[in-house]
Formats: C-alpha cells, structure tokens, sequence
C-alpha cells in the first residue's frame, strides 16, 4: 500500500512564524502535490512537483513555496504565516495518471 | 477555463433510497474525471475513475460527453455511505487535479 505520510496532524502557530509542512511518501512517485482544502471551497492547489527540484505553481502559490531535494519528500513552506492561511493542508503523490494517494493532512491553526 | 462544479453541498437520503450526487464540468479537450472521497477522520481517498468504467462499494458514474457531466449514482444508499465527495478532473496526459467544492452525502437510517 503506498503511503504518504504528513509530519504533523495538528499545528499551532504564531502570525509572522515560518512553518515548514514536511509530506514523504514511500512508493517512489514522480508527482507530489499540495493542496488546500476549506469548507466551501473544495481543495485548491498550491504548489505541484513532477520531479526531484521541479516545482509548478497551482492556482493559490500566494505566501507559500516548495522544496523538493528528495524524490520522496515535498515539504511545503509558509515563509510568513498569516491568519488567513489557517486551513487543513493535504499532500498527496501520484504515479503518472493512475490518481491521488493523500495524506492524512495537517490542520494549521495560525494565531 | 477549466472548471468542476458540484452544485449541491449537502445531500440527505434515507437508508435505501437512491443517490445521484451531480458534477458537471467544463473543459474544451478530453479530460480524466475521478471521484474521490472522504470518510470522517480518514484521508481522502481514491473512488473511482471514469476510465476503468467499474464500480466501487456499488457506485458507479458515467461520462456523458454531451452534457458534460459525471454523476456518482448508487441504487440502494447505506449508512456508512455517508461521506464528503469530490468529483475532480484532470487534463488528459496532466497529473493535476482541478477538484469540485464537494458534496456532503448523509444517509439516514
């Protein structure tokens, strides 16, 4: 079964505070994503890699970057948290076009 | 541009009856359509693709090209149906997804 695992389940931080949100998946995927999800709005992409240092803006790179030195690391970087970025924050990989595996997803709450 | 719009947020449906959950989408090309789904406290999961044309936990969902739309549709809803669904499209030969907002399935007993 791959897995893709999300360091954190829940984050607490402060407006201001650099967070690093860590995603490693362990079936040697080429595509790693990650993805906002918020009630009313569905998941929205941030930030995608189809390779070790490749990076692809989504539709909300805004406050955000990536940093992919490993293939099975994403690590998603919120270089200045702000409240509106409190959300629940999904990772998932894919293997060319065969679909998503997610992680379980780590909840931030910025305050 | 492209787009996935799942018009309903909240579905509710009596243990038995039958479910349509309704994903309409635009996109010019080909697109891969998916539906994924959310069980409470666990990880979003694959359903199924309309690709593999199969059917999962009794789903099933149909391309219909002309009115752009993949609907889910089960005939006999159960309890443990009840869940968050996402329909999702991606451009033929792209591996990123653009998902709908979703639809809250509940089934009552």
């Amino acid at each position: 079964d791959v897995k893709v695992t999300q360091s954190s389940r829940y984050l607490v931080k402060r407006t201001g505070e650099k967070v690093f949100l860590e995603c490693v998946q362990d079936m040697d995927h080429e595509n790693m994503f990650w993805y906002r999800q918020d009630p009313g709005l569905g998941l929205r992409l941030i930030y995608f890699s189809y390779d070790v240092k490749m990076k692809e803006k989504g539709d909300i790179p805004e406050g955000y970057s990536v940093s992919r030195e490993k293939k099975e690391r994403f690590s998603l970087i919120l270089e200045s948290a702000s409240t509106n970025q409190t959300s629940m924050y999904l990772c998932a990989s894919s293997l060319k076009g065969d679909g998503y595996t997610f992680g379980s997803g780590t909840r931030l709450t910025v305050v | 541009a492209q787009r996935v719009t799942q018009p309903e947020k909240l579905l509710s449906v009596f243990k038995g009856a039958p479910v349509e959950l309704k994903c309409n989408y635009s996109y010019s090309g080909s697109p891969e359509l998916f539906w994924y789904v959310q069980y409470s406290r666990q990880r979003l999961q694959l359903l199924l693709r309309h690709i593999s044309r199969e059917s999962i936990k009794g789903f099933t969902a149909d391309l219909n090209k002309g009115e752009t739309s993949f609907h889910l549709k089960k005939p006999f809803a159960q309890e443990e149906d009840s869940a968050m669904y996402y329909c999702a499209l991606s451009k033929l030969g792209t591996y990123k997804y653009i998902f709908g907002t979703g639809t809250r399935l509940k089934v009552l007993a």
